[in-house]
């Protein structure tokens, strides 16, 4: 079953413009969330990761929103640059402290 | 610091054979955590070992197993391939301490095709 949901498999954003990538989550008790980027033939990396105690972080041009009672949370990169252009996952804590489920990721496209 | 590195990057089996991959994870990183990674499905937990020890396991059939060595390097083996397990298995790497959620560093994966 699919505990971290993303339903937006690709987005397009002017450069200079907002990004927005929305993810969904099922299990109430999930008390950490992440964002990982990867690039083609890369693994993914971390980008950014939010506690649940926080209804929002921000690291430079990105900022994620956690909405606790919608299980929610958003990540917004702003100003989008063409180097932004990936595969963006997040991700939930499944029992122990590594090992997460993951979303099925949105691809991102900065036109430049 | 050098990074996660799996090998090989590729290959190719046909059904009904068996395929080992390897994962060296980053020095000082006692956690190895595999992932298969299929269009439409995310990246699916497969297993977590930490001190040579499975500690965690996902919902994988027991064609898929795993070892791993005094030295932290890591190994998943697939037996009896099916078409279906074609993806792009990726490992990651973490210090691994309990009761934290320890950042993830991800090798660059190796993509399997089954024919």
């Amino acid at each position: 079953d699919q505990q971290v949901k993303q339903n937006s498999p690709s987005l397009s954003v002017q450069e200079g413009r907002i990004s927005i990538l929305n993810c969904d989550y099922t299990n109430s008790m999930f008390d950490y969330f992440l964002w990982y980027k990867k690039y083609p033939a890369e693994g993914p990396t971390f980008l950014i990761s939010i506690s649940s105690i926080k209804d929002k972080n921000e690291d430079g041009r990105f900022t994620v929103f956690l909405n606790k009672s919608a299980k929610h949370l958003s990540l917004h990169i702003v100003p989008s640059q063409p180097g932004d252009s990936a595969v963006y996952f997040c991700a939930a804590p499944r029992g122990g402290g590594n090992q997460f489920y993951f979303g099925t990721g949105t691809s991102l496209t900065v036109i430049p | 610091k050098a990074g996660v590195t799996q090998t090989p990057r590729y290959l190719i089996k046909t059904r009904g054979q068996q395929v080992t991959l390897s994962c060296s994870p980053i020095s000082g990183h006692r956690s190895v955590s595999w992932y298969q990674q299929t269009p439409g499905q995310g990246l699916q937990f497969l297993f977590e070992y930490f001190s040579e020890t499975q500690r965690n396991k996902g919902n994988f059939p027991g064609r898929f197993s795993g070892r791993q060595f005094s030295n932290s390097r890591s190994e998943m083996n697939v037996s009896t391939l099916e078409l279906g397990d074609s993806a792009l298995y990726l490992c990651a790497s973490s210090l691994g301490t309990s009761g934290a959620y320890n950042e993830q560093f991800f090798g660059p994966g190796t993509r399997l095709t089954v024919l």
